[in-house]
């Protein structure tokens, strides 16, 4: 069965601090892997994404994840936090390219320190 | 603006009574899903729906019905609430076919208490 797992149910980070949140995942294929982040209150928002090719994505908001197949893990990572990236994060994965069922991980809520 | 919207946004109901809740989209996307979110559990799909009049199953669609007769709208039903459908719902859509890119628009939630 696919799954994705998000270890770190909580992070906190110093603002201008680097972040790190690790993503991985149990898919046969190739996944099509996605990261939202959900500010309190909204709905989710699409940060990026990677089907193939280069596998270093970058996204919106200065984020940036890196597809490592060898290790089924999809993390993202920012060099300089700012006290607006505090919110939850997903990791999700598409278990095809019709894109109709995807699969989220259970969330990292990032608190930023000032 | 390209919105998704989600109507009642907070409802607190009781055991057994039959609920609705609506979605709707102004983006013309024939995609549509629905996932309720629990803490420690992230987002699980309920429902989705290809384009109109096509739905079906996701992982948890038990006690949650759905429908599709226009592509704008893809309601949430509650035929019989129980407490452990107690959650926050989100409704989302995309494109689809060669225009789909994946990504998913979602509305701001709609926070259900079963009592």
């Amino acid at each position: 069965a696919q799954s994705v797992t998000q270890p770190d149910i909580h992070i906190t980070v110093s603002e201008g601090a680097s972040l790190e949140l690790r993503c991985n995942y149990s898919y046969g294929a190739t996944p099509y892997l996605f990261w939202y982040v959900q500010s309190p209150g909204q709905g989710l928002q699409l940060l990026l994404k990677y089907f193939s090719g280069d596998t270093l994505v970058q996204g919106i908001k200065g984020f940036e994840a890196e597809f490592k197949r060898s290790q089924s893990s999809f993390n993202l990572r920012k060099p300089s936090v700012h006290w607006s990236d505090a919110a939850e994060y997903f990791c999700a994965v598409a278990t095809d390219y019709n894109f109709n069922k995807f699969y989220f991980g259970s969330g990292t809520k990032l608190n930023v320190k000032p | 603006e390209a919105q998704v919207t989600q109507n009642p946004r907070y409802l607190i109901t009781v055991t057994g009574k039959k609920l609705t809740v609506t979605c709707s989209q102004n983006m013309n996307h024939e995609y549509m899903s629905w996932y309720r979110q629990d803490p420690g559990l992230g987002l699980r799909q309920i429902y989705y729906s290809m384009n109109v009049e096509v739905t079906d199953k996701g992982d948890v669609p038990e006690g949650y019905k759905v429908s599709r007769k226009e592509k704008r709208n893809f309601p949430l039903i509650l035929e019989s609430p129980s407490p452990n459908q107690t959650s926050l719902y989100f409704c989302a859509s995309s494109l689809s076919g060669t225009e789909n890119t994946g990504e998913l628009f979602f509305g701001e939630g709609s926070r259900l208490t079963v009592l």
